[in-house]
């Protein structure tokens, strides 16, 4: 199956500061990327949708300005959490899916772990 | 997307053939049967996906009832390593960028 990779794998942060999250494709092209989050004992929720070289959509209840999402390219999307609170701790998961060539699967990454003290 | 409905929570003895339930009674005709598992602390794997016909593959089996309103995921031969949450999904097959929508899953836990 198709690779995505995540850095960091976790992450320590105060509060009130930025941390970004990447995620890349290392073998296909991820026309849409997902990014999903995920808290303790709880199931993945859908943050936002992707597609390279557009806007994000975001789910409801998703802060845009706080969350904000990056896919510059096909193999790579970026999630920046700002001005990062407690509450933020998380998993945060991205995947990938190519598109293009009519593939539906779609492949995550290992995760992050941020933790905001 | 049609929703399912799965145990929360399952035990099966190493070496053994787990077979975890899902029910999609409301599952329209263009609608996929897609099956993940996430192992604790890691992203979602992709197992196995099916229409109406039964698959197999390398991890798995699945099989869908006719009136395709219930499956099940078989792990012939389960390991420790199956240890997981499973998660079974529904969803429409397209061209466009649907995501996936993930439930509470069952917890399978593999005994020595």
């Amino acid at each position: 199956g198709a690779v995505v990779s995540q850095h960091p794998s976790w992450v320590i942060c105060k509060s009130g500061t930025s941390v970004k999250i990447e995620c890349r494709s290392l073998d296909f092209q991820a026309t849409t990327m997902f990014w999903y989050r995920q808290f303790p004992k709880q199931s993945l929720m859908l943050m936002a949708t992707s597609n390279e070289g557009s806007k994000a959509t975001y789910e409801q209840g998703v802060e845009k300005d706080k969350f904000l999402i990056n896919h510059a390219s096909l193999t790579l999307s970026t999630l920046t959490v700002t001005s990062a609170h407690p509450e933020d701790s998380s998993f945060y998961i991205c995947s990938g899916r190519n598109g293009r060539a009519g593939r539906h699967e779609q492949y995550f990454g290992p995760g992050t772990r941020l933790t905001v003290t | 997307d049609a929703k399912t409905t799965q145990p929360t929570s399952m035990d099966c003895a190493e070496g053994r053939a787990a077979n975890l339930p899902c029910n999609h009674s409301t599952i329209s005709g263009n609608e996929y049967v897609y099956w993940y598992r996430q192992i604790h602390s890691q992203g979602p794997q992709y197992i196995i996906h099916g229409l109406k016909n039964n698959e197999t593959n390398e991890m798995a089996s699945l099989i869908i009832t006719e009136d395709r309103k219930s499956s099940t995921l078989i792990l012939p031969h389960a390991t420790l390593r199956d240890t997981a949450v499973y998660y079974c999904i529904v969803r429409v097959l397209s061209g466009s960028a649907r995501q996936l929508t993930f439930g509470s899953g069952t917890q399978l836990t593999v005994l020595p």
